[in-house]
């Protein structure tokens, strides 16, 4: 059972390329999130989704894109990097009611230069 | 809006002591869930505990316990005997019990940073 897998773990961008952050949840979960961990700080919401097809802004979603084409899979997209968007960033998933834990991945430590 | 606080941005505890780690929320609803995480070096996320607000005792896993005080707004953890592996980032997070067809997003403090002596 791999649960949320995250591709790549690393990578390092020039300032204004494009690339896209793969997550991938074995669980048959509906929700999906992805966070940003700046640091010093907790993580916070770029975007999320409750099920395929619906996907809706979290607390900092500019300069990001997402999509939902399946339950398994919720790619984030950056369009145009910024040194702004040097963080670790995560996915998670679990089920819909609030006492079930969220599942993370391992994160992807993105660096943009 | 929720907000999450952890006063205590570096805690150090000697191998098989105590330590208690300190997180107040704040929400004005009467139903939600609160969740302890652990963030080794290594990155992962790992849950160590949740609590349910509607229950009233105090949720425990092996040596991790927690001190609910609910009319207070506190969350702290609770780490006994504690352990050379248990040295990481610790995060206090909530959640809200009914969000439907909405966000359900944790909401994370800023974290404590653990290191165990030996």
């Amino acid at each position: 059972n791999a649960g949320v897998t995250q591709t790549p773990k690393f990578r390092i961008l020039k300032i204004g390329q494009s690339m896209t952050l793969q997550c991938t949840q074995d669980m048959n979960h509906n929700y999906m999130y992805w966070y940003r961990q700046d640091p010093g700080m907790g993580l916070k919401l770029i975007y999320y989704s409750v099920g395929a097809g619906i996907t809706d802004k979290g607390e900092v979603p500019n300069g990001y894109n997402v999509s939902r084409s399946t339950t398994e899979d919720f790619p984030l997209r950056l369009e145009l990097a910024a040194p702004s968007q040097t963080s670790v960033y995560f996915c998670a998933s679990s089920y819909s009611r609030g006492n079930q834990p969220q599942h993370f991945g391992d994160g992807t430590r993105l660096s943009i230069l | 809006a929720q907000t999450v606080t952890q006063s205590q941005p570096e805690m150090s505890v000697q191998e098989a002591e105590t330590v208690t780690l300190s997180c107040t929320y704040d929400t004005s609803e009467s139903d939600y869930y609160l969740f302890w995480y652990k963030q080794p070096p290594s990155r992962q996320m790992i849950l160590v505990i949740r609590q349910e607000a509607y229950k009233q005792q105090n949720a425990t896993e092996n040596r991790f316990s927690v001190n609910f005080q609910k009319a207070a707004k506190s969350f702290s953890l609770k780490i006994s005997d504690s352990q050379l592996g248990d040295a990481a980032m610790y995060f206090c997070a909530y959640r809200r019990a009914n969000y439907g067809g909405s966000q359900g997003n944790l909401i994370f403090g800023k974290g404590t940073k653990l290191s165990v002596k030996p």
